[in-house]
């Protein structure tokens, strides 16, 4: 099955400066790569994905950048504000249909941002 | 808020004893998926179901059990079976034609054993 590896576990950064959160993934046929927002006590949810068509994907001030080839995703958050502060979850599903949809997941990566 | 509804969202169990976490969703999605979250493991999959009266086992699902009656629900039991249960347990659903689909999570339920 799908293996995600995600890097750092912990990340903390002054406001104002960049967070970058790295995934892996095993299967190549994977193509769906979607990252998710946890705030303490809460669901996660959505924040941004990227298809294996593109390499790159941005909203505001949340990006994420893809390499099929070296099978890794990273998500780069700029301009760091204190409400960023939560845990990161990367994803990514089987690249096979008959193995179901239900996505594996990173350990999460929980983002700190101090004033 | 969401469209998918845990409950309880707090649940204490005796040591022994069977319960059973409550999901809801009424975005019409085909597949329904059960989550087990600790501190520092991320979010491990339990069983998953892609059509109603059908569900899988997930990486973890010794001590647990499901059902799919209803494409609407998929309710999770905890058994006396399962070793280690307390945990934040997540719900979440899919439209199920694609792998290329978001997941939509439930609020959770936090399950305590005393």
């Amino acid at each position: 099955g799908e293996n995600v590896e995600q890097h750092p576990s912990t990340l903390s950064v002054q406001e104002g400066d960049s967070a970058v959160i790295k995934c892996t993934y095993s299967d190549s046929a994977s193509n769906y790569f979607p990252w998710y927002k946890q705030e303490l006590g809460k669901r996660p949810q959505l924040i941004i994905d990227i298809r294996s068509n593109v390499g790159e994907k941005k909203d505001q001030r949340i990006a994420v950048t893809l390499n099929k080839t070296a099978k890794h995703f990273s998500l780069h958050i700029t301009e760091t504000q204190p409400e960023d502060s939560a845990v990161y979850f990367c994803a990514a599903p089987p690249g096979n249909a008959n193995s179901g949809y239900a996505l594996n997941f990173g350990k999460g990566t929980s983002l700190l941002v101090t004033p | 808020d969401g469209g998918i509804t845990q409950s309880p969202k707090y649940l204490f169990r005796k040591e022994g004893q069977n319960v059973t976490l409550s999901c809801e969703q009424n975005l019409n999605h085909d597949a329904m998926y059960w989550y087990r979250q600790d501190p520092g493991q991320g979010l491990r999959l339990i069983y998953y179901s892609q059509i109603v009266n059908d569900f899988q086992k997930g990486d973890i699902a010794e001590g647990y059990s499901v059902s799919r009656e209803k494409k609407e629900s998929f309710p999770l039991t905890v058994t006396s079976a399962q070793k280690n249960p307390t945990a934040f347990y997540l719900c979440a659903s899919s439209i199920a034609t694609t792998v290329n689909t978001e997941a939509f999570f439930g609020q959770g339920t936090r399950l305590t054993v005393v």
